[in-house]
């Protein structure tokens, strides 16, 4: 139990439709960020909200968006699915290198 | 970017086998994280290094973060079932950045 949850676990969606990642932390933490790991790789950086404002970015096109709410939830959006969309989105909970990944929601687009 | 790079990127070992894996990168780190992930799970934080040189252990685990700031390197001692899974060294790109890039993986798979 990492202390960090997202919703759903798996997620099955057709090419351009649009799709919610959910992500809530115990502990609170004012700093979120999501990562996309497709099959067989390591994480990439989407992008990271501190206390509700985007953080940081990594190379990912504008139709993945986020939100981050007072109680530090945060969602992760994403506009006109592409099939290269599958894979596992992993949200990160706190700062200072003590980060605790949730499970993971695993997207697959058909 | 900045990318690391794992070798080996799969092991087959026999339980009970000591095992060693590295990571490289072409420009410096200042922090070297290493992580292991299981199937269904998000990776999980095994051994933080802040300083070059550092050498620091978590039971049978022990990683050293490299002389020259480009590499590092985790070595398990008398493998068991459980160590089994992928495992992902990462870092902060620039100083005090918060985001991570991570390698891509070495996958341990363990006959017993």
């Amino acid at each position: 139990e990492t202390g960090v949850t997202q919703s759903p676990t798996h997620l099955i969606k057709t090419r351009g439709q649009q799709v919610t990642l959910r992500c809530s932390s115990q502990s609170g933490h004012n700093t979120v960020s999501w990562y996309q790991q497709a099959l067989g790789q390591g994480p990439q950086f989407i992008f990271q909200y501190y206390r509700e404002e985007e953080n940081g970015r990594g190379n990912f096109p504008p139709r993945f968006s986020g939100l981050q709410f007072p109680n530090y939830s945060s969602e992760l959006n994403v506009n006109a699915l592409e099939l290269d969309d599958s894979a596992l989105y992993l949200c990160v909970a706190g700062y200072n290198y003590g980060y605790t990944f949730g499970s993971g929601t695993r997207l697959t687009v058909v | 970017g900045q990318q690391l790079n794992q070798s080996p990127q799969s092991m087959f070992i026999q339980e009970g086998e000591d095992v060693s894996m590295n990571c490289t990168s072409s420009s410096i780190f200042n922090t070297w994280l290493w992580y292991k992930q299981d199937p269904g799970e998000g990776p999980v934080l095994l051994i933080a290094l802040y300083k070059a040189g550092e050498l620091t252990s978590n039971g049978r685990l022990t990683a050293q973060f490299g002389i020259t700031r480009k590499d590092s390197f985790l070595n398990i001692s008398a493998s068991i079932p459980s160590d089994v899974g992928i495992y992902f060294c990462a870092g902060p790109p620039i100083q005090g950045a918060q985001k991570l890039v991570f390698g891509q993986g070495t996958r341990l798979t363990i006959n017993p």
